[in-house]
């Protein structure tokens, strides 16, 4: 599986547009990217995931470069809940093997 | 939308003691999940389940067995509980076999005294 890198922390103001970063240099062409998120206390939670299309769901968009070498997740709107831990994940769309998290990007939002 | 139930918020056992975590989906998925979380570490895998009366190990199954005696129910057992399995421990669980839309639990603090 492709390797990601994340930056380890962010702030972002609240109602500004949150973006996070992910480098996924390694990624190989059927491996998709995959974001989740761990809210203080609680297991994580899917938010959305794409190949190299843009994608948006009610939640967030997912930006990913023409060459597929790194994406951006955005929170439009970030709010006070969305202070979480953001996890990117690369892996083929289906697969036995389960998903393996890594340290994520600690998103603190301000009021 | 699909719950996943962990019997216990916190829990407090003696070392020695055998523990027993419980996880019951509700909505007909194949594969099930056992993670502890660390501060520092992450998530790591347990074991994992495909299917009823199948498990796989994780990452780091020593010190733990898992059983999947129906398909809703997945079950993490301590055999011995040590202190260094002091922890957060989260269940999942997906529709096989897809990567999106794994869904966990609130998961269960587990201290061991």
């Amino acid at each position: 599986d492709a390797k990601t890198t994340q930056p380890p922390s962010m702030d972002c103001a609240e109602g500004r547009a949150a973006n996070l970063p992910c480098n996924h240099s390694t990624i190989s062409g059927n491996e998709y990217v995959y974001w989740y998120r761990q809210i203080h206390s609680q297991g994580p939670q899917y938010i959305i995931h794409g190949l190299k299309n843009n994608e948006t769901n009610e939640m967030a968009s997912l930006i990913i470069t023409e060459d597929r070498k790194s994406s951006t997740l955005i929170l439009p709107h970030a709010t006070l809940r969305d202070t979480a831990v953001y996890y990117c994940i690369v892996r083929v769309e289906a697969g036995n093997t389960p998903l393996v998290f890594g340290k994520g990007t600690r998103l603190s939002v301000i009021a | 939308d699909v719950k996943v139930t962990q019997s216990s918020r916190y829990l407090v056992k003696r070392t020695g003691e055998k523990v027993f975590l419980e996880c019951v989906q509700d909505m007909d998925h194949e594969n099930m999940f056992w993670y502890r979380q660390d501060p520092g570490l992450g998530l790591r895998l347990i074991y994992f389940s495909y299917d009823v009366k199948m498990k796989e190990k994780g990452d780091i199954p020593e010190g733990y067995s898992v059983s999947r005696e129906k398909k809703e129910r997945f079950s993490l057992i301590l055999e011995s509980a040590s202190t260094n399995q002091t922890s957060m421990y989260l269940c999942a669980s997906r529709l096989h076999p897809v990567n999106y839309g794994y869904t966990f639990g609130s998961g269960t603090r587990l201290t061991v005294v």
